[in-house]
C-alpha cells in the first residue's frame, strides 16, 4: 500500500539558508506525489507534483522537489529561505483505487518550519 | 467566490451533542473529499464522493459519522453524540472529474468538543 514518511517533525533554518524538507515514499506502483503547504488556521495549498514526468519539478514560492526512485524519496528544497516561509509542510501519495476508478490522497504526518533571523 | 467554503470555521460542541458540518465546493467540481486533521498530524482520508455517489466511505472512523451530497454540490458532513476524540480540524476539498487535476481544499472547521 502506498505510505508517506516525512523525516523531521519541525526544522529550523535561518533566514536566507537552504531549506530542505524530507519525504520517503512506499508504493507498489509508479507514484504521483504532492507537496502542500499549510498555513496557521488555513487549508492546504498545492506548491509541487510529480506525476511522471520530469523527475526535478519545480512549484511555487521558490520551492522545488526531485523523485529518486532508487531512494524512494521525494525531498522538498529551498535555496534561500523566508520568513513567510514557515508554516505547516505535507508530503503526499496518491492512493489509486482501482475498482473505482478514481485515487485519494495519503497525507504524511506534516513537518513544521521555523525560519528564524 | 472561487474557493472551497466550509462553515462554521469553527464549531464548539459538548460531548454527546450532533453536529453538522457544511461544505460547497468549486462549481462544477465532480470529485470531493473530507479528510479529518487531529492536531500535529497530517490529514487523514474520512469518504469520498464523485457527484453525489458516495464510493469510499473506508476512512470514517465509527459510525457516528455520516456524510452526504444529496445534489451533487454540497455536502454536508454530521457526526452524532459527539465525543472528546472527534476534535480536529475537518478539511473539504474538490476537484475535477480528472484525476490529475488539482485538489482544492477548503479552510477546514474546527471542532472542538468539550
Amino acid at each position: 500500500a502506498q505510505s508517506v514518511t516525512q523525516l523531521g517533525s519541525h526544522v529550523s533554518v535561518s533566514e536566507g539558508a537552504l531549506v530542505l524538507l524530507r519525504c520517503n515514499y512506499s508504493s507498489s506502483v509508479p507514484p504521483y506525489l504532492f507537496w502542500y503547504v499549510q498555513y496557521p488556521n488555513q487549508g492546504l495549498q498545492l506548491l509541487l507534483k510529480y506525476t511522471s514526468a520530469a523527475t526535478l519539478v519545480k512549484g511555487i514560492n521558490g520551492f522545488e522537489a526531485e523523485f529518486k526512485k532508487s531512494e524512494t524519496s521525494f525531498h522538498l528544497t529551498k535555496p534561500s529561505a523566508h520568513m513567510s516561509d514557515a508554516a505547516e509542510y505535507f508530503c503526499a501519495v496518491t492512493l489509486l483505487m482501482f475498482s473505482g476508478g478514481y485515487n485519494k490522497l495519503i497525507f504524511g504526518a506534516g513537518t513544521r518550519l521555523a525560519v528564524h533571523p | 467566490g472561487a474557493g472551497v467554503s466550509q462553515s462554521p470555521r469553527y464549531k464548539v460542541a459538548k460531548r454527546g451533542q450532533d453536529v453538522a458540518l457544511r461544505c460547497d465546493p468549486i462549481s462544477g467540481h465532480v470529485s470531493l473529499f473530507w479528510y479529518q486533521q487531529a492536531l500535529g498530524q497530517g490529514p487523514e482520508f474520512l469518504t469520498y464522493f464523485q457527484n453525489e455517489a458516495q464510493l469510499d466511505k473506508s476512512g470514517l472512523p465509527s459510525d457516528r459519522f455520516f456524510a452526504e451530497r444529496p445534489e451533487g454540490s454540497v455536502s454536508t458532513l454530521k457526526i452524532q453524540r459527539t465525543q472528546q476524540e472527534d476534535s480536529a480540524v475537518y478539511l473539504c476539498a474538490s476537484r475535477l472529474r480528472t484525476e490529475n487535476s488539482p485538489l482544492h481544499f477548503g479552510n477546514g472547521t474546527r471542532l472542538t468538543v468539550t
